[in-house]
């Protein structure tokens, strides 16, 4: 079966520090991945998303990037984080083929505060 | 582009009673509508989904939503309501490679 997996599951950074979260899935090949970030506890707003090593997507111009190195790991990352990046980071896959081609699993999350 | 839409912030009900959490959508072609459930400080976990055929779609936890395409509607429904089932619930429709999310309903239910 299928896995995803998020750490760290929280962290608090100082505004200006640097930001790398991971993201991994397992149990499946080539699967599109999503970063998805929810503020205050509601909505949530689509960041990256990838449908294959190196191909990424930019939904919002931010302070943030993403990277795919691997077909299953997906990166989110900031050289400097500002105080409004503070918020839960989910992380999200799709399949590329099958029964469950068409609905996104999402990760457990990551809550990021910065200070 | 595709959009749905979440008219209520929250929703009370009480225990034992029948819930609906409503969404409608605006799509061009045909939709393809899902619900999520979020608990605090948990990721998304999907519920259901409307693809093609029957209206009425079965999902987990004893949850069910009716695809109405004259109302474009896909409500969520469950007959009993349980405390667990306080939450946040989400639907979302596909476009592309993506999914729209709605803004989110908070289903609180009272014993």
């Amino acid at each position: 079966s299928q896995t995803i997996h998020q750490w760290p599951a929280t962290l608090v950074q100082p505004v200006g520090s640097p930001l790398s979260l991971e993201c991994t899935v397992e149990g499946t090949s080539n699967p599109n991945l999503y970063w998805y970030r929810q503020a205050a506890g509601r909505g949530l707003q689509l960041l990256f998303y990838s449908v294959g090593i190196g191909q990424i997507s930019s939904e919002v111009p931010q302070n943030l990037s993403a990277s795919r190195p691997q077909d299953r790991q997906f990166i989110l990352s900031s050289k400097k984080l500002l105080l409004s990046d503070s918020g839960f980071y989910l992380c999200a896959w799709r399949g590329s083929g099958g029964l469950s081609r068409h609905e996104q699993f999402f990760g457990p999350g990551t809550r990021l505060t910065v200070l | 582009a595709q959009s749905v839409a979440q008219p209520e912030d929250q929703v009370n009900v009480a225990e034992g009673n029948p819930l609906t959490v409503k969404c409608t959508y605006s799509v061009s072609g045909n939709p393809y509508l899902f619900w999520y459930v979020q608990y605090p400080n948990r990721g998304l976990q999907f519920l259901l989904k409307y693809i093609t055929g029957d209206n009425l779609v079965k999902g987990s936890y004893g949850f069910e939503a009716e695809f109405n395409k004259s109302q474009t509607s896909f409500h969520l429904k469950k007959p009993s309501a349980l405390v667990s089932d306080s939450a946040l619930y989400f639907c979302a429709v596909r476009e592309g490679n993506k999914l729209v999310f709605g803004a989110g309903t908070i289903l609180r239910v009272k014993s």
